[in-house]
């Protein structure tokens, strides 16, 4: 079946770090690849997605590319400040046999950021 | 504004209890979805809807019950509680999509906490 695998956390950066989060799949055919924000006491908000292979997915200043050769999308930022401390979850959309499809989420990573 | 909300945010109750929690998207989405957030933030999906039909049932209790009232409202019951029902449940909605391309996006609600003494 699909599954997600993301790096344990809290990861623990200081501001203006850079930040990588890890984040591999399993999955057969060409699923659609996301990473999704949760701030403290929020719902999770779309941060990016990417929907074929070699597509690069980007928002306020967090990038992540489809690797179908690694089956990865690892979400990565140049600067982190206190604002981005949060959980990130990666998630894949993948048709089911019903022809839905659905989204299965990772762990999900925490970020701490300290000033 | 609010695009997808659910009410309560906050449930307490004692085991054996039976409650609802209430969820609408104003946003025009076809389907709707139920997920369950546990104490170390594991994301999993419980239902799905489109267009009132239920399509996504996973590994769920059967106490767990959604009903569809229309397509803006997807409402949780919970018969029966118990201690391991607590937990951050989550609506979402996203479009409608087609066999082949449309939209994966989804969009959440702020989550319900549930606790069960």
């Amino acid at each position: 079946g699909n599954s997600v695998t993301q790096m344990e956390g809290p990861v623990t950066l200081s501001e203006e770090a850079f930040l990588t989060i890890n984040c591999t799949y399993t999955a057969t055919g060409y699923p659609s690849l996301f990473w999704y924000v949760q701030y403290p006491g929020e719902g999770l908000q779309l941060l990016l997605k990417a929907t074929k292979a070699d597509d690069k997915g980007s928002n306020k200043g967090f990038e992540a590319t489809y690797r179908k050769e690694t089956t990865s999308f690892h979400l990565e930022k140049g600067s982190v400040q206190v604002s981005d401390s949060a959980v990130y979850f990666c998630a894949l959309s993948k048709e089911m046999d019903t022809g839905r499809r659905a989204l299965t989420f990772g762990s999900g990573t925490r970020l701490q950021v300290q000033p | 504004d609010t695009a997808v909300s659910q009410t309560p945010k906050y449930l307490v109750t004692q085991m054996g209890n039976d409650k609802s929690i209430k969820c609408e998207q104003n946003l025009g989405h076809d389907t709707m979805y139920w997920y369950k957030q546990d104490s170390k933030k594991f994301l999993k999906i419980m239902f799905s809807y489109n267009n009132k039909e239920l399509i996504i049932n996973e590994t769920v209790p059967n106490r767990f019950s959604p009903k569809s009232p229309d397509k803006a409202h997807l409402n949780l019951h919970i018969n029966s509680l118990e201690l391991g029902d607590s937990a951050v449940y989550f609506c979402a909605s996203s479009p409608i999509w087609i066999r082949r391309g449309g939209s994966d996006t989804q969009y959440f609600g702020p989550g319900t906490r549930l606790t069960v003494l």
